[in-house]
């Protein structure tokens, strides 16, 4: 299966700055998803990476906020930009993976807190 | 539209009694399902996924479930807790074929005592 590399895996930012996470995909591949998942809650879908195409954000995210880049079929960024405490939370970036076990495959996770 | 609803946000066993997880899915094209877990500080591991084969699905570490499209629902079992199986506990729908997002349920946090 596709093994994601995710980093940094945590940090602490101030309030107001803005923070680029990464997500390098040993394989190729078309989607790539961005996820949110807030203390004690579950996972919530930020957007979908197309290469070559803008983001389609969800329903309450939008660009400015979480800005996307997808230059290549194996890498990713998404930017958490003016932060607020509210943002503390784990982003976790995620590949569909038709490679033998099919499912979906997870990063392991930035854990971002705003002081 | 999709959804699906974990039944309990608290599960506890004692270790070697059996775990039930419940998960009932709500969808309008026909489903995968998958159940993920998540130990604390740790990613998503996938324990097993339903694509439309067997209604009987077995997964990793002895967990299994059943898909019951009567009944809308795809619960997590296994005969016997042990002690490492006491994580958070994930329920995912998305429909069968090309792309689609997954929908997570709420979450389960399985507690395993001695």
């Amino acid at each position: 299966s596709a093994v994601i590399s995710q980093k940094p895996s945590r940090d602490i930012c101030q309030r107001g700055t803005s923070l680029t996470i990464q997500c390098q995909v040993d394989s190729q591949v078309t989607m790539m998803f961005w996820y949110r998942q807030q203390p004690g809650q579950s996972l919530t879908l930020i957007a979908t990476a197309n290469q070559g195409s803008e983001a389609t954000y969800e329903s309450g995210f939008v660009i400015d906020k979480f800005p996307i880049s997808r230059p290549n079929l194996t890498f990713s960024t998404l930017t958490v930009s003016n932060m607020s405490p509210e943002d503390s939370s784990i982003y976790l970036c995620s590949v569909e993976d038709r490679t033998g076990d099919y499912g979906y495959t997870f990063g392991s996770g930035t854990r971002l807190t705003v002081v | 539209a999709q959804s699906v609803t974990q039944l309990d946000s608290h599960v506890s066993v004692s270790e070697g009694t059996p775990v039930l997880l419940r998960c009932n899915y709500s969808s309008s094209y026909s489903p995968s399902l998958f159940w993920y877990v998540q130990h604390p500080n740790k990613g998503l591991q996938l324990l097993l996924k339903y694509t439309s084969a067997a209604t009987l699905v077995k997964g990793i570490n002895g967990f299994e479930a059943e898909f019951k499209k009567s009944e809308t629902s795809f619960h997590l079992t296994k005969p016997s807790a042990h002690m490492s199986d006491a994580a958070e506990y994930f329920c995912v729908v998305t429909p069968s074929g090309g792309y689609n997002k997954l929908i997570f349920g709420a979450g389960t946090r399985l507690a395993v005592h001695p």
